[in-house]
């Protein structure tokens, strides 16, 4: 697509249920990042795909939070019995990764999720 | 490892001054650097960049130059309007090696511009 897509664009869930967010990145772009902004905090990076396996994982907060991507294309974040400090914009990006030095990521609009 | 400062906000201008907001960073390597802007209600846009030592990147009348012997990467506008408030984040890529590329982010900057 002309851009990277993110799914829902708001989010409301209780306390404990479990959540799925959709990335469709710009097509033919191999690298794909989850990023986590919280309100009145900075960006705090969550994960990285490459095609669909995830050299860097570090990012998550804990086992409750997991990502898959398949076909090298879309990819989703999970996370499980979710918390009130889940409550954050979750971006996603994706870009060229022979070219992201050059170009830098192309954000989504992101998810706003809200645990109540 | 890698990091970004950025100076502390919130920035309060009124329209058509002069814009700084400084930004220092630490890499190993050459990295490229990066200005993002987030508007209300809205997601992250490349504002400029610049990949080398000595380059200018600039859109929208704001400009950056990449300092190598400061570490530095401020970004500046002659003549702010109304429509520049947003919150503005330097980043950075240290790509090469065993680094695959990874955004690094300082904290960001919020400027507000009354008219």
């Amino acid at each position: 697509g002309a851009g990277v897509s993110q799914s829902p664009s708001n989010k409301v869930t209780e306390k404990g249920k479990d959540v799925e967010l959709r990335c469709d990145p710009i097509s033919g772009h191999t690298a794909l990042y989850w990023y986590r902004q919280s309100l009145g905090q900075g960006l705090e990076f969550l994960i990285y795909f490459q095609g669909n396996s995830a050299p860097d994982k570090s990012g998550l907060p804990s086992d409750r939070f997991s990502a898959e991507r398949t076909g090298g294309s879309v990819s989703t974040l999970t996370i499980q019995r979710t918390q009130q400090e889940d409550s954050a914009v979750y971006l996603c990006a994706s870009s060229l990764f022979d070219r992201v030095r050059i170009y830098g990521y192309t954000f989504g609009s992101g998810t706003r999720l809200t645990v109540v | 490892g890698n990091s970004v400062t950025q100076m502390e906000g919130p920035v309060t201008l009124s329209e058509e001054a002069f814009l700084t907001i400084n930004c220092t960073y630490t890499a190993t390597g050459y990295p490229s650097l990066f200005w993002y802007v987030q508007y209300p209600g809205e997601g992250l846009q490349l504002l400029l960049k610049a990949t080398k030592a000595d380059d200018k990147g600039s859109n929208k009348g704001f400009e950056a130059t990449y300092r190598k012997e400061t570490t530095s990467f401020h970004l500046e506008k002659g003549s702010v309007q109304v429509s520049d408030s947003a919150v503005y984040f330097c980043a950075l890529i240290n790509a090469g090696g065993t680094s695959y590329g990874k955004l690094t982010f300082g904290q960001g900057t919020i400027l507000t511009v009354h008219p």
